[in-house]
């Protein structure tokens, strides 16, 4: 059984930086999947932040680029999102999710975490 | 980016009848070496993450009840839902995983009517 799950601050100041864990069981992290980042503004729909294959390549949506890192430990079964400079319009659920292949397909996604910023 | 457009935002249904979702993407999504459509349905309820219902356009995720299924290729796709149950009271996305970045429609909330 695959599971994903999600921990970090719930609340985080403007102008600093989030950052959230995942930890995936009951699946390698070097066996050829995608692990990304979602996120979905109270009240929104879902937006893509950023995916990772195991091997470091790297994959952010453009607009959120400057400010985003996703990391991965496979040794401690985990990947991590680093988002620099928060302001109140990256309050989110945010959620880790398993891609399939090598592709956007998540299938497999942890329970989400509420991050709200303000000071 | 290629933007995925929904309709309706939202939909009103009785138990037991039809339900029908479309989804437009901007920019054709079916890739030409394999003829697959990068397209995939999910279901979000409150206080859960979003589930995997259909990919591949077509094709049901393990599990998923047989009254789910999805049509369409190339820019129009449709999620259908045979037989309305209680249970499927949800917000439905459809999402491109055709090419980064990977983005979703905004939504249609399925109530029962």
């Amino acid at each position: 059984q695959v599971q994903l799950q999600e921990s970090g601050p719930g609340l985080v100041k403007p102008s600093e930086t989030l950052s959230l864990t995942c930890a995936v069981s009951g699946s390698s992290m070097t066996s050829g999947y995608y692990w990304g980042w979602i996120r979905a503004p109270p009240g929104e729909g879902l937006e893509w932040i950023g995916s990772m294959y195991h091997s470091g390549s790297t994959f952010y949506k453009p607009s959120l680029q400057s400010r985003v890192t996703i990391s991965i430990d496979t040794s401690e079964n985990q990947f991590s999102l680093r988002l620099e400079s928060v302001t109140a319009a990256d309050t989110a659920v945010y959620y880790c999710a398993r891609g399939r292949g090598n592709t956007g397909l998540f299938d497999f996604w942890g329970q989400g975490t509420l991050v709200t910023v303000s000071s | 980016d290629i933007v995925m457009t929904q309709s309706p935002d939202s939909l009103a249904v009785s138990l037991g009848e039809r339900a029908t979702i479309n989804c437009k993407s901007s920019q054709n999504v079916l890739y030409g070496s394999n003829s697959k459509s990068y397209l995939a349905w999910y279901q979000r309820k409150p206080g859960q993450p979003p589930k995997l219902l259909i990919y591949w356009a077509s094709t049901r995720e393990s599990g998923v009840p047989d009254r789910f299924s999805g049509s369409g290729s190339g820019t129009d796709f449709t999620l259908t839902i045979s037989s309305l149950r209680a249970e499927d009271v949800a917000v439905y996305y459809c999402q491109q995983y055709y090419s980064s970045p990977y983005t979703f429609g905004q939504g249609t909330k399925l109530e029962i009517k």
